[in-house]
């Protein structure tokens, strides 16, 4: 069962409009955070949101936690070449494990 | 600081064989993650070690299989090689399994059965 559903699964934008990314669960989450992979490389963290509405921002990522603590967004202003990549959304699960769940992914392009 | 790192990069192996892949974690990092992330599964966690033992394992046969070493140093072993099986094996390590330390990743390895 997929706890994390990622939207959309694929977003081809032009250098310099702005996205949104959403990562939904039905389930209510400690903390949830976002990574982007790029090809032929692991993933990296970008951030992690602990708290409902919390707002992160990384530059030109926003990162939000809804306030149930059950979805989230990444929101990327101006986009740039150098975003284009597989965007992860992950939340820890399983108690004392904490292994990560992770979401369906968006792959995002920027054409220059 | 070296991050995580796996090896090989790219291993092919044929149906019904043996495979061998191999993690280095960060220094002073005792968590080892392994995952799989297959064309259309997305990534799935596999096995989970920490201080020389397995933790956890996620939903995947029993030829999947692994062991840490005493430097915390991993490896990921599969089985009877099937042609699902081909897919990204990542590997990541984490300081403090109990507490709200982030893993982190290496490359992977590339797995491709032929």
């Amino acid at each position: 069962t997929q706890l994390l559903e990622q939207s959309p699964q694929f977003l081809s934008i032009q250098e310099g409009e702005n996205l949104t990314v959403y990562c939904n669960s039905s389930s209510v989450f400690s903390s949830l955070q976002w990574y982007r992979q790029e090809p032929g490389e692991g993933p990296v963290l970008l951030v992690t949101v602990v708290t409902g509405g919390e707002v992160k921002k990384l530059k030109r990522l926003t990162f939000q936690f809804g306030d149930a603590r059950k979805d989230s967004s990444l929101h990327i202003t101006a986009a740039q070449p150098g975003d284009t990549g597989l965007y992860l959304c992950a939340c820890p699960y399983g108690g004392a494990t904490n292994k990560l769940i992770f979401g369906t992914g968006t792959l995002l392009a920027v054409q220059p | 600081e070296a991050g995580v790192t796996q090896s090989p990069t790219h291993l092919i192996k044929t149906r019904g064989q043996q495979a061998t892949l191999r993690c280095s974690p960060i220094s002073g990092h005792t968590s080892v993650y392994w995952y799989q992330q297959a064309l259309g599964l997305g990534l799935q966690f596999l096995l989970w070690y920490d201080e020389g033992e397995e933790r956890n394992r996620g939903n995947f046969p029993p030829r999947f299989s692994g062991r840490q070493f005493p430097n915390y140093s991993s490896e990921l072993n599969v089985n009877a090689l099937e042609l699902e099986d081909s897919a990204l094996y990542l590997c990541a390590s984490r300081m403090d399994p109990g507490a709200n330390q982030p893993q982190h990743f290496g490359d992977g390895t590339r797995l491709s059965i032929l």
